[in-house]
């Protein structure tokens, strides 16, 4: 099975720190993806990644940026950490692009406060 | 632009009584449609998806979805509801055009009642 690994499950930072949140997969997906989610908001787009190198905004980018240097990580930043980016942070990864059919397998998570 | 409904916040049904959780959605052409399932202090785990063929859909734990294109919804249900069913449920969307990233709707607690 496909294992999608966020390396923090909790995090608790100070506003204006800069704040990095990694994600790495182990099934060698070209496809990868940040989503926050918020109680009544359900999962929103933050960034995502077609392969090395490539990003590409989603639907609430403000705030954030990402990283893909290697295939099997992508991190996501938040330059100077906010109160309104207390949040939990959900990676996903997806399959070979040819194959886009293939749903997500997510990570389990990173319940950022920041304070 | 792509987008899904789920029109409730929270499905309660008793355990062993049938449940369904609504789901509709807009996108440009033929969808594909997929429901996700999460527990507490979980990532979400994929329950069934959407294609082709068929209209209704066979997936984990029991569950089924049915994919209405007249009224552009694709709800999810099962005949016995479990106490372990309890969970938050996500409904996504994609169009077929190349390779666009999920859609997610706003989910829906449903809680069973042994």
């Amino acid at each position: 099975d496909v294992k999608v690994t966020q390396s923090s499950r909790y995090l608790v930072k100070r506003t204006g720190e800069k704040v990095f949140l990694e994600c790495v997969q182990d099934m060698d997906h070209e496809n990868m993806f940040w989503y926050r989610q918020d109680p009544g908001l359900g999962l929103r787009l933050i960034y995502f990644s077609y392969d090395v190198k490539m990003k590409e905004k989603g639907d609430i980018p403000e705030g954030y940026s990402v990283s893909r240097e290697k295939k099997e990580r992508f991190s996501l930043i938040l330059e100077s950490a906010s109160t309104n980016q207390t949040s939990m942070y959900l990676c996903a990864s997806r399959g070979d692009r040819r194959k886009p059919l293939y749903g997500y397998t997510f990570g389990s998570g990173t319940r950022l406060t920041v304070v | 632009a792509q987008s899904v409904a789920q029109p409730e916040d929270q499905v309660n049904v008793a355990e062993g009584n049938p449940l369904t959780v609504k789901c509709t959605y807009s996108v440009s052409g033929n969808p594909y449609l997929f429901w996700y399932v999460q527990y507490p202090n979980r990532g979400l785990q994929f329950l069934l998806k959407y294609i082709t063929g068929d209209n209704l859909v066979k997936g984990s734990y029991g569950f089924e979805a049915e994919f209405n294109k007249s009224q552009t919804s694709f709800h999810l249900k099962k005949p016995s509801a479990l106490v372990s069913d309890s969970a938050l449920y996500f409904c996504a969307v994609r169009d077929r055009s190349g390779n666009t990233p999920l859609v997610f709707g706003k989910g829906t607690r449903l809680s069973v009642i042994a």
